[in-house]
């Protein structure tokens, strides 16, 4: 399966600022996935991107908060722009599923905004 | 709409002996594909097993099976001898379409008594 490396693995930053995490995977990958796991929740799908086209965002997120980009089938980042403490959560990139196995995922972003 | 449910947010087994977890889904597409996910504290997203909707064999992962029940839209995980690193948080998941959209359930936090 496809290894994905995530990184930062964790940030404490100011309210206001922004963050971006980044997502570099091992193969090269159609669809990558971005979600949020809130303190004690399930996972949550912010968007899905997509190689040389704008992301798909779900209902809820807009692309000014979480500007995503794709510049190549291998790479992508996700940016937390004019965080609040409520933007305190995980955050998991994911890549399409492989028939054998499955969903691959990051190692997750821990991000406390204070 | 497709949903998954698991209804135990809390479990505990004792070391070494059995415990299932339960997840009930829906969806009204004939392909479709379950997983369990295991999330320890490190919060790395792991798949345990997964199981394709048109297979009637339960899948079965060393010491992780499922019990499909493809008419009751039930896919309960069986962990058997359990062991201490078990402990984790337990999602059931499921994807159906073309869109390959993970749909999570809440989750179940295991613990793993000595």
């Amino acid at each position: 399966s496809a290894v994905i490396s995530q990184k930062p693995s964790r940030d404490i930053c100011q309210r206001g600022t922004s963050l971006t995490i980044q997502c570099q995977v091992d193969s090269q990958v159609t669809m990558m996935f971005w979600y949020r796991q809130q303190p004690g929740q399930s996972l949550t799908l912010i968007a899905t991107a997509n190689q040389g086209s704008e992301a798909t965002y779900e209902s809820g997120f807009v692309i000014d908060k979480f500007p995503i980009s794709r510049p190549n089938l291998t790479f992508s980042t996700l940016t937390v722009s004019n965080m609040s403490p409520e933007d305190s959560s995980i955050y998991l990139c994911s890549v399409e599923p492989h028939p054998n196995y499955g969903y691959t995922f990051g190692s997750g972003t821990r991000l406390t905004v204070v | 709409a497709q949903t998954v449910t698991q209804s135990q947010p809390e479990m505990s087994v004792q070391e070494a002996e059995t415990v299932t977890l339960s997840c009930t889904y829906d969806t009204s597409e004939s392909d479709y594909y379950l997983f369990w996910y295991k999330q320890p504290p490190s919060r790395q997203m792991i798949l345990v097993i997964r199981q394709e909707a048109y297979k009637q064999q339960n899948a079965t992962e060393n010491r992780f099976s499922v019990n499909f029940q493809k008419a009751a839209k039930s896919f309960s995980l069986k962990i058997s001898d359990s062991q201490l690193g078990d402990a984790a948080m337990y999602f059931c998941a499921a994807y159906a379409g073309n869109n390959r959209k993970l749909i999570w359930g809440l989750g179940t936090s295991l613990a793993v008594n000595p």
